[in-house]
């Protein structure tokens, strides 16, 4: 079956700590996976994307095929990190996504 | 700059009253999406919609049904509200190909009383 797990409902860190935003996946083949961002009063947007391997706002994630799993990391949160993150599994060739539960992203000052 | 807006911010309709959610998106897309969002569960796909007329069951369909008369509008359609119901409806658009990111429309939530 396929499934996006995100283990944590809330991450609470501090300006300038580490941020790991924990994602696996389940899907037989191989996986294109997303962060998608939701700031407060704004709308669901991309972060990242797996393919691109690109840094968004300090943001990286890493596909580890071996632990199925897509991490999002920062070395150095920031408060207006503070927001929901939702991982999320492209299903097929539809362009359909499967999303995770999300997790809460609160930076304290 | 892609546009997806939806009809309503907020909405409170009773118990059995049929709910029509709008969603309309001004790029041209083929793709077009309704979530429901729940804290704890994630988006939950409720269908979607790869061209017009054309529509496919997601993971939750039940209760609800969708219209695509036209490529730019995909309606969302509670035909008797109940409370379990109660939620935020995020309205999504894409192209077709399988990397392209999905826009959101800013949601609407229902309070079904």
């Amino acid at each position: 079956a396929q499934r996006v797990t995100q283990p944590e409902k809330l991450l609470s860190v501090f300006k300038g700590a580490p941020v790991e935003l924990k994602c696996n996946y389940s899907y037989s083949g191989s996986p294109e996976l997303f962060w998608y961002v939701q700031y407060s009063r704004q709308r669901l947007q991309l972060l990242l994307r797996h393919i691109s391997r690109e840094s968004i706002k300090g943001f990286t994630a890493d596909l580890n095929k071996g632990e199925t799993s897509f991490h999002l990391k920062k070395p150095f949160a920031q408060e207006e990190d503070s927001a929901m993150y939702y991982c999320a599994l492209l299903s097929g060739n539809t362009g359909k996504l499967i999303f995770g539960q999300g997790t809460t992203l609160q930076v304290k000052p | 700059d892609v546009k997806v807006t939806q009809s309503s911010r907020y909405l409170v309709k009773r118990t059995g009253e049929k709910v029509f959610l709008e969603c309309v998106q001004d790029m041209d897309h083929e793709n077009m999406f309704w979530y429901r969002q729940d804290p704890g569960l994630g988006l939950r796909l409720i269908y979607f919609s790869y061209d017009v007329k054309m529509k496919e069951k997601g993971d939750i369909p039940e209760g609800y049904s969708v219209s695509r008369e036209k490529k730019e509008r995909f309606s969302l359609i509670l035909e008797s509200a109940s409370t379990n119901q109660t939620s935020m409806y995020l309205c999504a658009s894409s192209r077709p190909a399988t990397q392209e990111t999905q826009y959101f429309g800013p949601g609407t939530r229902l309070l079904v009383l």
